[in-house]
């Protein structure tokens, strides 16, 4: 059990930019999530996968966020045209096939708009 | 709005005691309940759930509490030791299963040798 890897760790860009976060699940899970946590808060769900289906997303992913899981393997998710206010840690999480497996949960992306 | 509130945003215990973390939630609909343990740096790391058909879970060291009536749960540590200082988070889900997981905003727990 490698856990689940995000890189890059830390990003620094300026408002306007394209970002894109990749997240490596641990390896048998086929459920994955992307959540964002701003300082002071717990981390919001954003959305969720099983296998490469996206099978729910929060209202708080704008027109701006994508997320892909095209082999139902890794996913990445990509901020276009960022602002000041998507400066938070990306967390990304998989589980396993049954409804009441726990989320296991990477280390986190955060982002920094200049 | 926030459906699940933790309204202590720290806590310090002396080593060896109980350490109580509190969660209450405005949802009726959820029906699991799960806390997370965060160290800094890290992503949060999952510790004990309960159903809300349950009113008790214990594994270990850890115990939590549901008073569905209140909308108020708690996890209790005892004894607490140096190594749980870390940051606490209730969340529940309403899905079913675990896929869509509303967190609180944490407790930082403290325990002092």
């Amino acid at each position: 059990d490698t856990g689940v890897s995000q890189n890059p760790r830390h990003k620094i860009t300026k408002r306007g930019q394209n970002v894109t976060f990749r997240c490596d699940p641990i390896s048998e899970h086929n459920r994955l999530y992307w959540y964002r946590q701003t300082l002071g808060q717990g981390p919001e769900f954003l959305t969720y996968f099983q296998n490469e289906a996206q099978l729910e997303k929060s209202r708080l992913l704008s027109d701006r966020f994508s997320a892909e899981r095209p082999k139902g393997s890794f996913s990445t998710l990509e901020i276009q045209r960022t602002e000041q206010g998507d400066s938070a840690m990306y967390l990304c999480a998989s589980s396993g096939g049954t409804d009441y497996q726990p989320q296991h949960f990477g280390d986190g992306t955060r982002l920094s708009i200049l | 709005d926030q459906q699940v509130k933790q309204n202590s945003p720290s806590l310090s215990v002396q080593e060896g005691r109980i350490s109580i973390l509190n969660c209450d939630y405005t949802n009726s609909m959820f029906d699991y309940f799960l806390w997370y343990k965060k160290y800094p740096a890290e992503g949060p790391t999952f510790l004990i759930s309960i159903s809300s058909i349950k009113d008790k879970n214990e594994d270990g060291r850890f115990t939590v509490f549901l008073n569905k009536s209140a909308k108020h749960l708690s996890l209790h540590i005892v004894p607490s030791q140096p190594g749980d200082s870390a940051v606490y988070f209730c969340a529940a889900t309403d899905s079913g299963g675990y896929q869509k997981v509303t967190f609180g905003t944490g407790t930082k727990l403290q325990v002092i040798p």
